[in-house]
């Protein structure tokens, strides 16, 4: 199984500053055919299933704010929220989809303010 | 639009089964894998397996193979998800997700969650 870990656990930013969180996975996730790889960021608010919020690692979902953006490759991912508000408040998981028996979620990152 | 629409809340004795179901609509159901996600209290999220409406084929997590049973009806767009043998630690909000691709793709990315239905396991 690919093994994701999230750091930090928990995190506080002050309203409109920058959010940084982390994802490692236990391989590569990275298919060398296509150049993409096979992360997902998901945001889930209290109460309410996740939302897809990035895919193939970089890539925002329709509607998703700008201030959202996903980097990384290959084992090491970052999420960054530019200026944080308000309603970003929310637990963050990364999911990988490289290999898919099972598909794994890190194990969260809780964001305050 | 799309919604997946999941049965209320059950509680069950250790050792008993649930059946939660999930009502799919706004899109084409035969097209895209459902998947079933579980999340403990307090955890993070965990995925069980997947069914491919168009043929019913499944695959299930090692974790649950032997416990879980994924099926559906293209008559009613639903999905089921029974799980068997339940113990306290089952206790849980499983979510039924829409893959965001069809099928042929084979790419497991989340799109749509269903509500949520808490099972609850307990003596």
């Amino acid at each position: 199984d690919i093994v994701m870990t999230q750091s930090p656990d928990s995190l506080a930013v002050s309203l409109g500053e920058r959010a940084t969180i982390n994802c490692k996975s236990s391989q590569s996730v990275l298919y060398s055919a296509n150049n993409k790889n096979y992360l997902a960021w998901y945001q889930q608010k209290p109460g309410q299933p996740p939302k897809l919020l990035i895919y193939w690692a970089s890539t925002r979902e329709s509607g998703v704010p700008e201030r959202f953006s996903g980097s990384g490759s290959e084992t090491d991912f970052t999420l960054s929220i530019s200026s944080l508000q308000a309603e970003d408040v929310a637990v963050y998981y990364c999911q990988q989809y490289y290999s898919p028996l099972p598909l794994t979620f890190g194990g969260g990152t809780k964001v305050e303010i | 639009q799309v919604q997946l629409v999941q049965s209320g809340a059950e509680v069950k004795k250790p050792g008993a089964s649930v059946k939660v179901s999930c009502e799919a609509s706004g899109y084409t159901f035969t097209s895209h894998y459902i998947h079933w996600v579980r999340q403990a209290p307090g955890q993070g999220l965990e995925w069980m397996g997947k069914i491919n409406p168009g043929g019913g084929s499944t695959s299930y997590a090692q974790k649950f193979q032997g416990r879980v049973t994924m099926t559906r009806d293209t008559s009613t767009s639903t999905v089921y998800m029974e799980l068997s043998t339940l113990r306290s630690e089952d206790t849980a909000v499983f979510f039924c997700v829409k893959d965001r691709w069809l099928t042929g793709y084979d790419l497991h990315v989340f799109d749509q969650w269903g509500q949520g239905t808490l099972v609850t396991v307990s003596s």
